[in-house]
């Protein structure tokens, strides 16, 4: 059964800092993962989709980067601003099934 | 719709009763997703539909819970004999199919509390 884990759970930063959050998976064999966004009371949105054979994707200030076959995914974040504190989650797509496994979750806080 | 909609927001349900849930999704989306989430951890996964078949009920934790879709386009996840262990966001996720490029979109979730 596939399980995902994210490290820091928490982390607090001023303002402007680069930072990066962590993602693993305990079996290689997925389809594509993504990182999703979720503010406080609200549902998640989607930041960044990595397909399996690709190795990175950026979008603005993000960059996600996927190595398969160590299990393991990162979101780096570049020139934090407080809007950027939210709830940070990193879900795998097997290849068996459609699904979403989802890690817990990095609460990123972002100081001024 | 211009989002995945969700009803109620907010319930509160004494211990032992039913509740329903309604999700509708952005309209023409043929996958919708439904998944749990306990407070301070990450969702997981209920079950899935394609359109009104459900394809995968393997999240469902209890023969208490029950889904369906039978348009192919609003989805009732139902909730027997409420038990504390319950209390959760019930999130709704629909993607125009469930490819590897489709974006899929949740909605605000339903937020039950079981007491």
């Amino acid at each position: 059964k596939q399980e995902v884990t994210q490290i820091p759970a928490a982390l607090s930063v001023p303002e402007g800092e680069n930072l990066v959050l962590n993602c693993s998976f305990t079996d290689s064999a997925i389809y594509n993962l993504q990182w999703f966004r979720q503010d406080p009371g609200k549902g998640l949105t989607s930041l960044l989709l990595i397909q399996s054979s690709q190795r990175e994707q950026t979008s603005g200030r993000l960059n996600a980067s996927l190595d398969k076959s160590s299990g393991r995914s990162t979101l780096y974040i570049a020139a934090s601003q407080p809007g950027d504190s939210a709830t940070y989650l990193c879900a795998v797509k097997d290849n068996a099934g459609n699904m979403l496994t989802f890690g817990g979750g990095t609460r990123l806080m972002v100081k001024p | 719709g211009a989002g995945v909609s969700q009803s109620p927001r907010y319930k509160v349900a004494k211990r032992g009763q039913d509740v329903a849930l309604r999700c509708d999704p952005i309209s023409g989306h043929v996958s919708l997703f439904w998944y749990q989430q306990a407070l301070g951890q990450g969702p997981e996964f209920l079950t899935y539909f394609q359109n009104e078949a459900q394809l995968d009920k393997s999240g469902l934790p209890s023969d208490r819970f029950f889904a369906e879709r039978p348009e192919g386009s609003v989805s009732t996840l139902k909730i027997q004999r409420t038990q504390q262990e319950d209390s959760a966001v019930y999130l709704c996720a629909s993607s125009l199919e469930s490819g590897s490029g489709n974006t899929i979109y949740f909605g605000e979730g339903s937020w039950l509390t079981v007491v």
